[in-house]
């Protein structure tokens, strides 16, 4: 079973405050997570990703967090900012064959000023 | 931004007719990926392509099919639409197949079976 789960479809943070975003995944084999973010009538962007090996990725505002004991990551967003509004997807590749990315649902985020 | 296009961007058609989306690149990147958006489904990938001529599934590849006869371009051709196929097309690319290589999406094609 190789899936990737978000189970908040949505989220609203007020401006300045920090955005958590989180992500499951079932399949201990998975080696790789990334996180993309997408606009309306656009294509989804990459973001920020992360390897097993690590428990913690920082960019900028973002950060990732992987828990894998928990088979969990989350996605920090530190300070919000009204341009942090949109869907945030995590992905993994599949553990047979990393050419294909298990995508989660996706969440959307609203950052009110 | 990565150099890709799709086109069309936007098109409405009837069930059973063919369909053919193109997606086109100037990066020289060798994968590139066919995915659809449904509500409630995220992103799934239809095919992916790992050079010119050479593709592969994925996991919602019926009802599709795709060529790759030059390294820019990909197709995805609906041979009969259905409405079950209307949907949000986004084709991706990517430089290589490790996971360290991000895939680049084009701005979709947005497909409506009547």
């Amino acid at each position: 079973d190789q899936q990737v789960k978000q189970n908040s479809p949505s989220l609203s943070v007020q401006e300045g405050r920090i955005s958590i975003l989180n992500c499951d995944y079932t399949n201990s084999m998975f080696d790789y997570f990334l996180w993309y973010k997408k606009y309306p009538a656009e294509g989804p962007t990459f973001l920020i990703s992360i390897s097993s090996i690590k428990d913690k990725n920082e960019d900028g505002r973002f950060t990732v967090f992987l828990n894998k004991s928990a088979k969990h990551l989350s996605l920090h967003i530190v300070p919000s900012q009204p341009g942090d509004s949109a869907v945030y997807f995590c992905a993994a590749p599949n553990a047979g064959n990393n050419r294909k990315l298990i995508w989660g649902l996706g969440t959307s985020l609203a950052v009110n000023p | 931004d990565a150099g890709i296009t799709q086109s069309p961007r936007h098109k409405v058609t009837e069930t059973g007719t063919p369909v053919t989306l193109r997606c086109h690149q100037t990066e020289n990147h060798r994968y590139m990926y066919w995915y659809r958006q449904d509500p409630g489904h995220g992103l799934r990938l239809i095919h992916y392509s790992y050079g010119v001529k050479d593709t592969d599934k994925g996991e919602v590849s019926d009802g599709y099919s795709v060529s790759r006869s030059k390294t820019e371009d990909f197709l995805l051709t609906l041979e009969s639409a259905t409405s079950s196929q209307t949907s949000v097309y986004f084709c991706a690319i990517s430089g290589d197949w490790r996971p360290s290589d991000t895939q680049y999406f084009g701005p979709g094609t947005r497909l409506t079976v009547l």
